[in-house]
C-alpha cells in the first residue's frame, strides 16, 4: 500500500523569502503524486501533479515540485511566499490503474510572517 | 460549474444518534469520494462510487457507516449510533476522467461534533 511523509508538521517563512516543503512517498512503482492546498473553511484545492515525463512540475499560484524517483521525494518549491499563502499543504500519492485514490499525507502548515 | 456541495457544513449531534450527510458533485462527475479528516492529520479515504456502483471502501468505513449514490447523482453517509471518535470533518470530492485526465474537486466538507 502506498504512504505518504511530511517531516515538517509546521514551516515558518519570511513573505518574500524561498519556500520547500518536503515529501516523501512509499509505492512499488511510480505513483501519481499531488500537492493540494487547503485554506481554513474552504476545500482541498490541487496545485499541481505529477502523472509521467517532466519530472519538474509547475503548478497554480507559482508553485512547482520536483519528482525525484532515487530520493522517493516530491518536494513543493516556490521562489518567493507572499502572506496569503499561509495555509495547509498535503501531499498525495496515487496508485496507477483506474481511479488512483489520493493517500494523503498529515499535512505542513505554512506560516508567513510579514 | 458550482462545485462540489456538502450539506450541513456543521452538525452537533449527541452519542448513539444517527446523522446523515449529503455531498452533491459536480454535475457530470462519475466519482465521487468520501474523505475523512481529524485534527491535525491529512484526509483518510473512507469509499468511493462510481456512478451508482461503490467500488471499493476503506477498512476505516466500520460497519457503523453506509454510504449510498443513488442513480450516480448525489451522495449520502450515514454513521449510526455515533461515538466521540468519529468527530471529524467529512470530505466529498467528484472527479470524470481517468488516469492523467482525472482531477479531483473537494467540498468544504461537513465539520462533525460528537458529544
Amino acid at each position: 500500500a502506498q504512504s505518504v511523509t511530511q517531516p515538517d508538521i509546521h514551516i515558518t517563512v519570511s513573505e518574500g523569502a524561498s519556500l520547500e516543503l518536503r515529501c516523501n512517498y512509499s509505492y512499488g512503482a511510480t505513483p501519481y503524486l499531488f500537492w493540494y492546498v487547503q485554506s481554513p473553511g474552504q476545500g482541498l484545492q490541487l496545485l499541481l501533479k505529477y502523472f509521467s515525463g517532466d519530472t519538474l512540475v509547475q503548478g497554480i499560484k507559482g508553485f512547482e515540485a520536483e519528482f525525484k524517483r532515487s530520493q522517493s521525494s516530491f518536494n513543493l518549491r516556490k521562489p518567493s511566499v507572499h502572506w496569503s499563502d499561509a495555509a495547509e499543504y498535503f501531499c498525495a500519492v496515487g496508485a496507477r490503474g483506474g481511479s488512483y485514490i489520493p493517500t494523503f499525507g498529515r499535512g505542513t502548515s505554512l506560516i508567513v510572517h510579514p | 460549474d458550482t462545485g462540489v456541495s456538502q450539506n450541513p457544513r456543521h452538525k452537533i449531534t449527541k452519542r448513539g444518534q444517527n446523522v446523515t450527510f449529503r455531498c452533491d458533485p459536480i454535475s457530470e462527475h462519475n466519482r465521487l469520494y468520501w474523505y475523512r479528516q481529524t485534527l491535525g492529520q491529512g484526509p483518510e479515504f473512507l469509499t468511493y462510487f462510481q456512478n451508482e456502483a461503490q467500488l471499493e471502501k476503506s477498512r476505516l468505513l466500520s460497519d457503523r457507516f453506509s454510504a449510498e449514490r443513488p442513480k450516480g447523482s448525489f451522495s449520502t453517509l450515514e454513521i449510526q449510533r455515533t461515538e466521540q471518535g468519529d468527530s471529524a470533518m467529512y470530505l466529498c470530492a467528484s472527479s470524470s476522467g481517468t488516469g492523467n485526465n482525472e482531477k479531483l474537486f473537494f467540498g468544504s466538507g461537513t465539520q462533525l461534533s460528537v458529544l
